[in-house]
């Protein structure tokens, strides 16, 4: 069956840090991912999408995200955390043909001083 | 990007009552929009897929009966959780498809049901 895995629960990064947050996705050779962001009282909001191409993806608010076929992966990056990036994080594939998505369960990002 | 409005964003209700959420896609039309749930510190499950016009598709182990999901027009999608019981308590989450140029999701900021 399809899935998603986010392996890292929780990741704490001081301010100024690079980011790397780890995504796998299991069955489907060209999957559709994405990854969300979720801030407390907020809607899921689009960070970037890959569907085909170039495969280092660049998203909204500095993240950037590279597939790696050969690895099943989808990490999302960034070079530089702000204290507003902390959040929780998302990342999905397409489900099914109706275009619903399957999601990990998500890593919670907190930022240090 | 396109917004998606739930509404209440907060309801407390007693066991046995029923409570209906509203989805509303505000600036475009949806003809499909996606129910989900998620528990703390977990992900987000799909609940069901709801198209405009027609019945709702709901997933392997979602109760239908107890789910009710009402697409009655392009911009509005309702859940109604009927008989409530304290383990339906949940965070509630909308999706609307905009299958227009992006073809992307937008997600509404979600209902905390808290029955008691």
């Amino acid at each position: 069956a399809q899935s998603v895995t986010q392996p890292d629960i929780h990741i704490t990064v001081s301010e100024g840090a690079s980011l790397e947050l780890r995504c796998n996705y299991s069955y489907g050779a060209t999957p559709y991912l994405f990854w969300y962001v979720q801030s407390p009282g907020q809607g899921l909001q689009l960070l970037l999408k890959y569907f085909s191409g170039d495969t280092l993806v660049q998203g909204i608010k500095g993240f950037e995200a590279e597939f790696k076929r050969s690895q099943s992966s989808f990490n999302l990056r960034k070079p530089s955390v702000h204290w507003s990036d902390a959040a929780e994080y998302f990342c999905a594939r397409y489900g099914g043909s109706q275009g619903n998505l399957i999601f990990g369960k998500g890593t919670k990002l907190s930022v240090k001083p | 990007g396109a917004v998606v409005s739930q509404h209440p964003s907060r309801v407390i209700c007693k066991s046995g009552t029923s409570v209906k959420i509203e989805c509303r896609s505000l600036d475009f039309q949806a003809t499909t929009m996606f129910w989900y749930r998620q528990f703390p510190k977990q992900s987000l499950m799909l609940m069901a897929t709801s198209n405009e016009g027609s019945k709702a598709t709901y997933e392997q182990g979602v109760e239908k009966d107890k789910f009710l999901i009402n697409h009655a027009s392009l911009t509005l999608s309702t859940l109604t959780v009927t008989s409530a019981h304290p383990e339906d308590s949940s965070f509630y989450i909308c999706s609307a498809l905009d299958r227009g140029v992006s073809n992307e999701q937008f997600f509404g900021p979600g209902t905390r049901l808290t029955v008691l």
